[in-house]
C-alpha cells in the first residue's frame, strides 16, 4: 500500500523552511527518505525505525511518530541545492517496500 | 570506492522482444534492489535479491524476473516487452543481509533507460 505524501509540490525562497509529510494507514517497520534531482539517481537522506525517533544532519531532519504511521521531513533555512523530488519509502508489516509518489521541492533565489 | 554500476545506459527494443539489464553492486554489498521509474512517475519497487535469493517482489507480472549471481551482481529480465515498460530502471545495493525488512541505506546506480517501440 503506497504511502501518502503531502504536499505534492512546494516552492520556497532561499532561507525558508519546509515540511514534507509521509503517512500510512498501517503501522510501519521503517521509513526511508530519499531526494532525487532531475536526471539523477535518488540519494539517501535517512532511515527511521523506531516510534518517536528523530534524526537529522545539517539542516535536514525527520521524525517518526509514536504510532509509526507518519513521518515528517523538515528542511530548515533551505538552500538552492535542496531542490528536487523527495520520496519517502515505507515497509509495512506483511507488505512490500513501497515509495510514495514524491514531493517536488523548488527553492528559488 | 566504486559505486553501483548499471549496463547498458540505454536500451531500445521493440514490442514483444526481451530485455536484459545488468547491475553490479558496491563491493561488500550483498543485497540488490530493482526499481522502475516511468517518466514523471515515482519509484516502483520491482525485486530484492540477497545472497542469491529473491527476498521480496513488487506488484509486477511474472514476465519481470531476475537473478543474483555468486558475485552479487544481478540481472533483470523483462520478457514480452510492452510499450508501457518504457522507463528508467534503477538498481540499488546495500549491506542488508538475510532479513525480510528493509532497514539499511540503499545506494542507487545511474539507471538503464529502456525504450520500447
Amino acid at each position: 500500500q503506497q504511502p501518502v505524501q503531502s504536499p505534492q509540490a512546494v516552492i520556497l525562497r532561499e532561507g525558508e523552511d519546509a515540511v514534507i509529510n509521509c503517512s500510512s494507514s498501517k503501522a510501519l517497520y521503517s521509513v526511508h527518505w530519499y531526494r532525487q534531482k532531475h536526471g539523477e539517481a535518488p540519494v539517501f537522506l535517512m532511515i527511521l525505525l523506531k516510534g518517536g525517533e528523530q534524526k537529522g544532519h545539517d539542516k535536514i531532519s525527520a521524525s517518526f511518530n509514536e504510532k509509526k504511521q507518519q513521518s515528517s521531513l523538515y528542511l530548515t533555512a533551505s538552500q538552492l541545492s535542496y531542490s528536487g523530488t523527495y520520496f519517502c519509502g515505507t515497509h509495512n508489516y506483511g507488505q512490500n517496500f513501497v515509495f510514495g509518489p514524491g514531493t517536488r521541492l523548488s527553492v528559488l533565489p | 570506492e566504486a559505486g553501483v554500476t548499471q549496463s547498458p545506459t540505454h536500451l531500445i527494443k521493440t514490442r514483444g522482444q526481451q530485455a536484459t539489464l545488468r547491475c553490479s553492486p558496491i563491493s561488500g554489498h550483498t543485497s540488490v534492489y530493482w526499481y522502475q521509474q516511468a517518466l514523471g512517475l515515482g519509484l516502483q519497487f520491482l525485486l530484492w535479491y540477497d545472497e542469491g535469493e529473491e527476498r521480496n517482489r513488487g506488484n509486477f507480472p511474472p514476465r519481470f524476473s531476475g537473478r543474483q549471481f555468486p558475485n552479487y551482481s544481478s540481472e533483470l529480465n523483462v520478457n514480452a516487452l510492452e510499450l508501457e515498460d518504457s522507463a528508467l530502471y534503477l538498481c540499488a545495493s546495500s549491506q542488508q543481509e538475510g532479513r525480510t525488512i528493509l532497514t539499511d541505506t540503499q545506494y542507487f546506480g545511474p539507471g538503464t533507460r529502456l525504450t520500447v517501440l
